[in-house]
């Protein structure tokens, strides 16, 4: 069955850094989206993505994110000088709402751990 | 804010169905029915999504009430792998965003 990659699985960086969080969506989907989990909380939306832009982003997603698509394939999250508060499992999931898991189900990568010191 | 109440937690024996209940008063006309689980430092899974009639797959099956304010997730025979948080999400078919919002979901145990 076809999956959603992510890489790396554990990123340990100082406060202040850039980190890229890094994800190979399902090739024929269409929407791709982060979200995060902070340990033992629920997982929240940051950001929606279609067609090359953002298609919708939360209030958690500010000037210190950014997501791009590179080359078609990779889906990458980017955090320009990073917090404690950073410190967090992000999850990169693929949709295609005409096909995809189950038509219409979203397909989730295993997730980052990121842990800013 | 989820718009969808869960229980907890569960538990049940391994080898027995498991019923999930999932609570969604506010459900509107396009709301499709998803759920979704999380094994122990694992990313969601996919299990099933209806929007009416009940639904079967390999997984589980979704009975969801005739006035589509509550729904069930029906495990047939939980195992210990079974065991995982789930989360009852509702998803606006008239947002092209797709994007899902969570609650704290029901953490299922599973007593071998």
């Amino acid at each position: 069955e076809p999956e959603v990659t992510q890489t790396p699985s554990h990123q340990v960086t100082q406060m202040g850094q850039e980190v890229i969080l890094r994800c190979v969506p399902i090739s024929n989907h269409l929407y791709f989206y982060w979200y995060r989990q902070i340990l033992g909380q629920k997982v929240e939306f940051l950001v929606s993505f279609y067609n090359n832009e953002i298609s919708e982003k939360s209030e958690i997603f500010d000037d210190q994110f950014s997501v791009e698509r590179p080359d078609g394939s990779n889906f990458t999250l980017k955090i320009r000088s990073t917090k404690l508060e950073d410190s967090a499992m992000y999850f990169c999931a693929s949709h295609n709402p005409g096909q995809g898991t189950q038509f219409g189900g979203y397909t989730f990568g295993s997730g980052t751990r990121l842990t800013v010191v | 804010d989820a718009k969808t109440t869960q229980p907890n937690s569960m538990e049940s024996n391994e080898e027995e169905p498991v019923h999930l209940p999932c609570n969604h008063s506010t459900i509107s006309g396009t709301d499709y029915i998803h759920w979704y689980r999380q094994l122990p430092s694992q990313g969601p899974e996919y299990v099933i999504h209806g929007l009416t009639s009940n639904v079967n797959n390999r997984m589980a099956s979704l009975a969801i009430a005739e006035d589509r304010k509550s729904s069930t997730l029906i495990l047939h025979r939980a195992t210990l792998r079974d065991a995982a948080v789930y989360y009852c999400i509702l998803r606006d078919s008239s947002d092209s965003n797709y994007q899902l919002i969570w609650g704290a979901g029901t953490k299922l145990i599973i007593k071998p």
